[in-house]
Formats: structure tokens, sequence, C-alpha cells
């Protein structure tokens, strides 16, 4: 079975500041992996995603995420924090051996200081 | 392109009483999936239907639950009778095929208080 974890439910950055959100999967099969953002009362967008290939990934609004086999890990980083940033951010594992089903994590809080 | 649409946005209820969500994916789109996201977690898969064919409903409650997408098109869960634990935001996503791609695209959610 997959899952996924989380590490730090609220992370909490200045503007212009590292950002670091941290994305841990267990996968019986090599993984698709994703990380989606979540505003305020509006579903989920997809920031970036890992199927095959380059093990970094970049996406939108300028964040990216680095595949690691070895650590089974999936961090997603961002080098200079804005204050849109500031939202819910969710890692997730697709299994396509099972109709690509995901599998999410419960979550990061993503607040960002002026 | 239009994106997923769901209604109604907000929904009140009491314990024992039924609803009823309503979903329409984004045009062309043969997956529509049924997620439920509880305050705190991740969502969570409840159906996946492919045009109007079930792909797996492994974690849908089906003592209460329901859903169908009669046409292949538009969708609706429905929950009778509703308890407090039902109480989460109820996402719909699509996908074009998800034997081809694994890109899912996200409704707004439909949040449901049961009191």
């Amino acid at each position: 079975a997959q899952s996924v974890t989380q590490l730090g439910s609220h992370v909490s950055v200045s503007e212009g500041a590292l950002v670091l959100l941290r994305c841990n999967y267990s996968s019986s099969v090599p993984p698709y992996l994703f990380w989606y953002v979540q505003y305020p009362n509006q579903g989920l967008q997809l920031l970036l995603k890992y199927t095959t290939g380059a093990t970094l990934v970049k996406g939108i609004n300028g964040f990216e995420a680095e595949f690691k086999k070895s650590e089974t890990s999936f961090h997603l980083t961002k080098p200079s924090a804005h204050m849109s940033d500031a939202a819910e951010y969710f890692c997730a594992v697709s299994d396509y051996s099972q109709f690509n089903k995901f599998y999410f994590g419960s979550g990061t809080k993503l607040n960002v200081k002026p | 392109e239009a994106g997923v649409a769901q209604s109604p946005r907000y929904k009140i209820i009491e314990k024992r009483q039924s609803v009823a969500f309503w979903c329409n994916p984004i045009s062309g789109h043969a997956t529509l999936y049924w997620y439920q996201q509880i305050l705190g977690q991740g969502p969570k898969l409840l159906i996946q239907f492919q045009n109007n064919g079930v792909v797996d409903d492994s974690q849908l409650p089906k003592d209460r639950f329901s859903a169908e997408r009669l046409k292949g098109v538009d969708s609706t869960l429905k929950i009778q009778p509703a308890k407090l634990e039902d109480s989460a935001v109820y996402l719909c996503a699509s996908s074009l095929d998800y034997r081809m791609t694994n890109e899912q695209y996200f409704g707004p959610g439909t949040r449901l208080t049961v009191t």
C-alpha cells in the first residue's frame, strides 16, 4: 500500500526566506509524486509532478521538488517566499497499479510573515 | 476551458438528514473522482468513475453513501442518513482518462457541516 507523510503541519517563514516543505512516501511500485496547493475555500491546484526522468522537477510559481529514491523523499522548495505563497500544501503519490489512485499526505500550512 | 464545477458550495444539515452534492467535470474528461477531506487531513478517495462505470469504491461507506454518474458526465454524491463525522469538504476531480494520465483537476469543493 502507498502512504505519504508530511513532516510539520504548520511551517512559518519570513517573506524572502527559503521555503522547505517535507514529504516522505512509501510505495510498493515506482512512484508518481505530486505537490498540490490549496488556497482557502478553493480546490487543489497542481504545483508540479514527478513521473519518470529528471529527478529535479520545476513547477509553477517558482517551486521545485527533488525526487530522492534512496531517501523516499520528495521535498518542495522555493528560494524566496512571497506573501501570496501562504496556503496549504499537499504531497501525493499515485499508484498506477491501482487505477492511478491518489494517496495524499495530511498537508502543511505555510504561513509567510512580512 | 471551464474547470470542475460543484454545488452547493456550503451545506449545513442536522444528523440523520440526507444531502446531495453535484459535480460537473471538465468537458471530455472520462474519469471522475469524489474525495472526502476532513479538517486537518488530506483528501481521501471515496469513489472513482470511468465514464458511467465504477472503477474503485473500496473506501465508500456504502451503508450511507451513494454516488452515480448515469450519463457519464455529471455526477451526484448522496449521504443518507448523515452522521456528525461526515462533516468535511467533499471534493470532485476529473481527469482526461486515468489509463493515460494521472493528472487530476479539482473543483472548489462542498463544505458540509452536520450538527
